[in-house]
């Protein structure tokens, strides 16, 4: 594909509910973050994978909070009984970075899912 | 605390005019120092990172590690730079590349 892909664009849910965030990433890239962007602040981190395993979840809020990427490709970002507080835009990057390489590779960022919690 | 701070939330200047977009920031080890862009309707995207010190779209930005800052400048600003601006930084040789950006600038050049 051309970029990094996500989807749904927007997602509205009610309190409580559950929802699913997908990432697709540009091929061949190892490693992919999630970030969370509240209203007038900038993204914050949130989970990194390389490969198939989150080598760092250390921004995950809480337990509500859990993201897989199964086949070391897409992503999905997963979020159990919603609050209002999680409305955001919820981001996805992915890189070709190699683990451990010590080097920054540039980072290229999907377009966004608007999640608003009702 | 490793933290980011953009003072302005808003910058809006003439065209033609310099610009100086201000970026501190603190951290504990040995960072390195981004700066992206958002464009209307389009993803964040990066402009320049210290290491390479390049001018991008005629926007340089030099580290100066004694004021812990990272100040974004153009010297003539025209209506397509007008976007919004993250200062970012990240563990340099880190083992994650995570990024730590700051809550932005909108910069808006008038016509």
């Amino acid at each position: 594909g051309a970029g990094v892909s996500q989807t749904p664009s927007n997602k509205v849910t009610e309190k409580g509910k559950y929802v699913e965030l997908r990432c697709d990433p540009i091929s061949g890239h190892t490693a992919l973050y999630w970030y969370r962007q509240s209203l007038g602040q900038g993204p914050e981190f949130l989970i990194y994978f390389q490969g198939t395993g989150a080598a760092d979840d250390s921004g995950l809020p809480n337990d509500r909070f859990f993201a897989v990427r199964p086949e070391g490709s897409v992503s999905t970002l997963k979020i159990q009984r919603t609050e209002r507080g999680d409305s955001a835009v919820y981001l996805c990057a992915s890189s070709p970075r190699a683990q451990g390489a010590g080097i920054y590779t540039e980072a290229f960022f999907g377009q966004g899912t608007r999640l608003t919690v009702v | 605390a490793q933290r980011v701070t953009q003072p302005e939330k808003l910058l809006s200047v003439f065209k033609g005019a310099p610009v100086e977009l201000k970026c501190n920031y603190s951290y504990s080890g040995s960072p390195e120092l981004f700066w992206y862009v958002q464009y209307s309707r389009q993803r964040l995207q990066l402009l320049l990172r210290h290491i390479s010190r390049e001018s991008i779209k005629g926007f340089t930005a030099d580290l100066n590690k004694g004021e812990t800052s990272f100040h974004l400048k153009k010297p003539f600003a025209q209506e397509e730079d007008s976007a919004m601006y993250y200062c970012a930084l990240t563990e340099y040789g880190g083992a994650t590349n995570k990024l730590i950006f700051g809550t932005g600038t909108l910069l808006a050049v008038q016509p």
